[in-house]
């Protein structure tokens, strides 16, 4: 892997169903991972930054798990809402420098009432 | 707390015209960033600033010109804006290097170039 790569492209799912995505990124050299939630017709915000393999961090229903010897990251809803219809976006430091991220293409997740 | 805030919100211009492109935080965040959406290419890095009086390129610099004068602003130039600049474009900021502290981002420039 050279780049961000996310997956699913999109979700649609019922109220009230568990879903789960995935995001990759180079092994080597591993400095940290980001997700955002992007809700449409406003700007990204953060949910978690992830630094150690075997991280797993919780937001409410929302948790992330990290494997950086593979290069891969679940984010996790559990029971989806409505109102967790968004994009989800990882991302990684890809510079030499680690000055900015690199951010995937995202998961657009459609919660059906 | 206003956070990172862009100006103008929309904006159109005509091919050739030049505009800037205002990003403001009040954080006394070190680090900020242009990055520019466009459907199913996510977020692309235009160019970066590691704090006052610097700046970088990122991925897609050419077309767009920056400056970082006074450490809360960003300032995004275009000097001859064409169609392919048509986007929207986000400021964001972070308190020190991408390791460990999200970024927090404006609420957008929607930007067309006719």
């Amino acid at each position: 892997i050279l780049n961000v790569e996310q997956s699913p492209q999109s979700l649609h799912v019922q109220e009230g169903d568990s879903t789960n995505f995935t995001c990759s990124f180079p092994s080597s050299n591993f400095y940290a991972l980001h997700w955002y939630r992007w809700e449409t017709a406003k700007s990204p915000e953060a949910l978690f930054v992830m630094t150690l393999n075997g991280d797993e961090k919780k937001k409410g229903r929302i948790s992330a798990t990290l494997n950086t010897k593979e290069g891969y990251s679940y984010l996790y809803i559990k029971g989806s809402q409505p109102e967790d219809s968004a994009t989800y976006l990882c991302a990684f430091p890809l510079d030499t420098g680690r000055r900015a991220l690199t951010f995937g293409s995202g998961t657009r997740l459609q919660v059906q009432p | 707390n206003a956070g990172v805030t862009q100006t103008p919100k929309f904006r159109v211009l005509k091919t050739g015209q030049s505009m800037t492109l205002l990003c403001a935080q009040d954080m006394n965040h070190e680090y900020m960033y242009w990055y520019r959406q466009d459907p199913g290419m996510g977020l692309r890095l235009i160019h970066y600033s590691v704090g006052e009086g610097t700046t970088a390129k990122g991925e897609v610099p050419d077309g767009y010109n920056v400056s970082r004068l006074k450490k809360q602003n960003f300032l995004l130039g275009l000097e001859s804006a064409a169609p392919s600049q048509t986007s929207v474009y986000f400021c964001a900021s972070s308190q020190r290097p991408t390791g460990n502290y999200g970024y927090t981002f404006g609420s957008g420039t929607r930007l067309t170039v006719v």
